[in-house]
């Protein structure tokens, strides 16, 4: 069946602009996360949802970032004003649920601010 | 604070020896732990956990790795290596879920011929 899919995969912008980075999560999952992976970096968490709510928004770096969810599928996360240290690659995973699950990932967004 | 560290940042392995990965955590109580991979292009896989009970966990892909608590430790071990598996290695803990996890920077695992 179809895994996580991000689009897009490839994102270069310039530096001031927004950016809106989109996941499709495996049907049925009710978990989804967000994660940002910068050079030579592991994965920093940056937030998660259960169905369209974030209990946990702890990892977002600054009020530029924001996220939504709707219909308990799709979620989006939105960075605005990027700067150049929001270059990064950002993955999306989903799970069937939030403790008993194994987290399925996306292939990810590139996103270049220049 | 928890953390996650990963001593080796780059491994160069021939085929067919063995390989161990190495994971160090400073955690308030025993977490659940992750070792996940991640080969070009594709996204994270997840290679084992563990969460309690026998400290030697079995993954996929002929991995196994060995919680020690006294040393907070969780390496990861592969008896022969593969060119497959060429690749970035993530060691991960969580609080109390699957999903919420704090990453190591990773190790870069290259085989060679």
């Amino acid at each position: 069946g179809a895994g996580v899919s991000q689009s897009p995969s490839n994102k270069v912008t310039e530096k001031g602009k927004d950016v809106e980075l989109r996941c499709d999560p495996i049907s049925g999952h009710t978990a989804l996360y967000w994660y940002r992976q910068s050079l030579g970096q592991g994965l920093e968490f940056l937030i998660y949802f259960q169905g369209n709510s974030a209990p946990d928004k702890s990892g977002l770096p600054s009020d530029r970032f924001s996220a939504e969810r709707t219909g308990g599928s799709v979620s989006t996360l939105t960075i605005q004003r990027t700067q150049q240290e929001d270059s990064a690659v950002y993955l999306c995973a989903s799970s069937q649920d939030l403790y008993n699950s194994p987290l399925h990932f996306g292939n990810g967004t590139r996103l270049t601010v220049t | 604070a928890q953390s996650v560290t990963q001593p080796d940042i780059h491994i160069t392995v021939s085929e067919g020896a063995s390989l161990e990965l190495r994971c160090n955590y400073s955690y308030g109580a025993t977490p659940y732990l992750f070792w996940y991979v991640q080969s070009p292009g594709q996204g994270l896989q997840l290679l084992l956990k563990y969460f309690s009970g026998d400290t030697l966990v079995q993954g996929i892909k002929g991995f196994e790795a060995e919680f020690k608590r006294s040393q907070s430790s969780f390496n990861l071990r592969k008896p022969s290596v593969h060119w497959s598996d060429a690749a970035e290695y993530f060691c991960a803990v969580g609080a109390n879920s699957w999903g919420k996890l704090q990453f190591g920077a990773g190790t870069q695992v290259v085989v060679t011929p």
